[in-house]
């Protein structure tokens, strides 16, 4: 899997943008994007997971650079419980399983 | 509600004893997989099942086994615990093991072996 590059920490403002970045120079056409967030010792939450194409859901947008090679997560109104160590993982097609980094302490402060 | 349920959610437990975690979707997921996550070292994968009846190891399967009898079980036993077996351990669940299918991943299992 291509590896990703992610700042270790990160703060925002309660009801601010929060925009999370993440490196992955040698990703291949066929690997995804996915981000995962984990609240303290909780199991991790699957937020968004794109290709090529931005995505948005209920949760974040997922802004995917044309050439593949970063992206960033937006939570749009960060609140006190986004919180939390996010992951960015590429994910090479047909593979099974997710190899999660070291992720970014994301801090919202009120 | 979907989810994947873990139980127990904490266990402490003596050297030798077997045990099991449960893990359980209601989502008529056909993969499944089991993780654990250690200081340092992030989340590795122990074993994972792509259906009933098919599994096989991950990175980390020493000192564990699973079973895949029925599609919403995926049992982790641990037939002679050690303490380099305390750990956290996540199970997740997906539609299928391809990569354009998002994990779900249960609360956790904090396991104390001692």
């Amino acid at each position: 899997d291509a590896k990703t590059t992610q700042p270790t920490s990160m703060d925002c403002a309660e009801g601010r943008a929060a925009n999370l970045p993440c490196n992955h120079s040698t990703i291949s056409g066929n690997e995804y994007v996915y981000w995962y967030r984990q609240i303290h010792s909780q199991g991790p939450q699957y937020i968004i997971h794109g290709l090529k194409n931005n995505e948005t859901n209920e949760m974040a947008s997922l802004i995917i650079t044309e050439d593949r090679k970063s992206s960033t997560l937006i939570l749009p109104h960060a609140t006190l419980r986004d919180t939390a160590v996010y992951y960015c993982i590429v994910r090479v097609g047909g593979a099974q399983k997710l190899v999660f980094g070291q992720g970014t302490r994301l801090t919202i402060n009120p | 509600e979907a989810q994947v349920t873990q139980n127990p959610r904490y266990l402490i437990t003596v050297t030798g004893k077997k045990l099991t975690v449960t893990c359980s979707q209601n989502m008529n997921h056909e993969y499944m997989s089991w993780y654990r996550q250690d200081p340092g070292l992030g989340l590795r994968q122990i074993y994972y099942s792509m259906n009933v009846e098919v599994t096989d190891k991950g990175d980390v399967p020493e000192g564990y086994k699973v079973s895949r009898k029925e599609k919403r079980n995926f049992p982790l036993i641990l037939e002679s615990p050690s303490p380099n077996q305390t750990s956290l351990y996540f199970c997740a669940s997906s539609l299928s093991g391809f990569s354009d299918q998002p994990q779900h991943f249960g609360d956790g299992t904090r396991l104390s072996i001692l």
